[in-house]
């Protein structure tokens, strides 16, 4: 069974400041995906980011990029520029690709201050 | 377009009693999921569905809860007989198929009282 870690409950930093969330992973899978949601105090679960295991090159979306170490099973989120509406929980998940659920962490939350 | 919606969004029920909870899914897509997020943290899975059939049950909690998606869209989980430790938000999520994203929706709200 996979499992995934996020050993930062909370997290808190000034606006425009770059934060790093970090999230380890335990599977014996060797193609897989990892995400990164975003959710926010409305419930609404969103998608920021994700990577697969196969690609090399870590992803990026605009201001949020990963840091993917395959052999340490770690993903990190880099939020770079942090603003006001970055506050939220952020959840780590995996997937492995002949899978269909989505296994998450147990979510960092992340505070921006003016 | 139109997102996941769930309804109700909030819910109070009493120990014992049954609740339904609805998932519209995004028109088209083949998977639907449910989740269990309990206060504080990261959803789990419950259930998943390909169309109308429910390929996956293994993360149910006891036999009390029941979902099912008799035409391949909407979902409903039932929960019978409830308990304080159902407690939690439900989240339903729906995807095209196997490697898409899972969109998820609001969730809804479950105090059992």
């Amino acid at each position: 069974a996979q499992t995934v870690t996020q050993s930062q409950p909370e997290m808190s930093v000034q606006e425009a400041e770059t934060v790093t969330l970090s999230c380890t992973y335990d599977t014996s899978e060797s193609n897989y995906y990892l995400f990164w949601y975003k959710q926010p105090p409305s419930r609404q679960m969103i998608l920021v980011i994700r990577q697969e295991a196969y690609k090399q090159q870590n992803a990026t979306e605009n201001r949020f990029s990963v840091n993917f170490q395959k052999a340490a099973k770690s993903f990190s989120l880099k939020i770079s520029d942090s603003q006001l509406g970055d506050t939220a929980m952020y959840f780590c998940a995996f997937k492995a690709t002949g899978a269909q659920k989505l296994v998450f962490g147990q979510g960092t939350r992340l505070t921006i201050n003016p | 377009g139109a997102g996941v919606s769930q309804s109700p969004r909030y819910k109070v029920a009493k120990r014992g009693q049954d609740v339904a909870l609805r998932c519209d899914p995004i028109s088209g897509h083949v998977s639907l999921f449910w989740y269990q997020q309990a206060l504080g943290q990261g959803p789990e899975f419950l259930t998943y569905f390909q169309n109308e059939a429910q390929l996956d049950k293994s993360g149910l909690p006891s036999d009390r809860f029941f979902a099912e998606r008799p035409e391949g869209s909407v979902s409903t989980l039932k929960i019978q007989r409830t308990q304080q430790e159902d407690s939690a938000v439900y989240l339903c999520a729906s995807t095209w198929g196997r490697g898409y994203e899972q969109y998820f929706g609001p969730g809804t709200r479950l105090t059992v009282t």
